[in-house]
């Protein structure tokens, strides 16, 4: 059974900090892996997707990469603004698409 | 575009009575996913569907819940004898096709008294 862990469960950082969120996976057969922003009371914002042929993507200051075979995947935040404060959840998906979650990192970037 | 939408956005009921919640999806979207979120659980995939094909029910918690997706668009989750323990926030999500790219609404937050 897929199990998707995160570490940390929560993080604060001053602003400007560059700032990594890991995540890990216990079976590396997936199909692709999603970052997600969740902020409290709304639904989730899909920020990448990394598919499993893939190594990293990359969208502004947000970089995933993926190593399939460690089961790992790392979201890296760059030059961290307090709009940046959310909870963020890793997500994999095997044939099918449906999508296993981890518990989530809940950041806060202070100014 | 429009994104996913849901409604209602809060739906409060007493125990033993049913509720439906709707999901509109992006338009063109043939994927449809329903997920639950609660403090407990976290969240948790509850069923699938894709085009005129079987939905994928592997992951709804008991025969009190039950969904459906009418002409390949818009989808009704029904869950019937609410009990309290059915309180969370119920997501969906569309997809382009089968293991793409997820997008959610804003959810449905149910609570059952």
């Amino acid at each position: 059974k897929q199990e998707v862990t995160q570490i940390p469960a929560a993080l604060s950082v001053p602003e400007g900090e560059n700032l990594v969120l890991n995540c890990s996976f216990t079976d590396s057969a997936i199909y692709n892996l999603q970052w997600f922003r969740q902020d409290p009371g709304k639904g989730l914002t899909s920020l990448l997707l990394i598919q499993s042929s893939q190594r990293e993507q990359t969208s502004g200051r947000l970089n995933a990469s993926l190593d399939k075979s460690s089961g790992r995947s790392t979201l890296y935040i760059a030059a961290s603004q307090p709009g940046d404060s959310a909870t963020y959840l890793c997500a994999v998906s095997g044939n099918t698409g449906k999508l296993i979650f981890g518990q989530g990192t809940t950041l806060q970037v202070k100014p | 575009g429009a994104g996913v939408s849901q409604s209602p956005s809060n739906k409060v009921t007493e125990k033993g009575k049913d509720v439906e919640l709707r999901c509109d999806p992006i338009s063109g979207h043939t994927a449809l996913y329903w997920y639950r979120q609660s403090l407990g659980q976290g969240l948790e995939f509850l069923i699938y569907f894709q085009g005129n094909s079987a939905p994928d029910k592997s992951g709804l918690p008991s025969d009190r819940f039950s969904a459906e997706r009418t002409g390949g668009s818009v989808s009704t989750l029904t869950i019937q004898r609410t009990q309290q323990e059915d309180s969370a926030v119920y997501l969906c999500a569309s997809s382009l096709v089968t293991r793409g790219e997820q997008f959610f609404g804003p959810g449905t937050r149910l609570t059952v008294l």
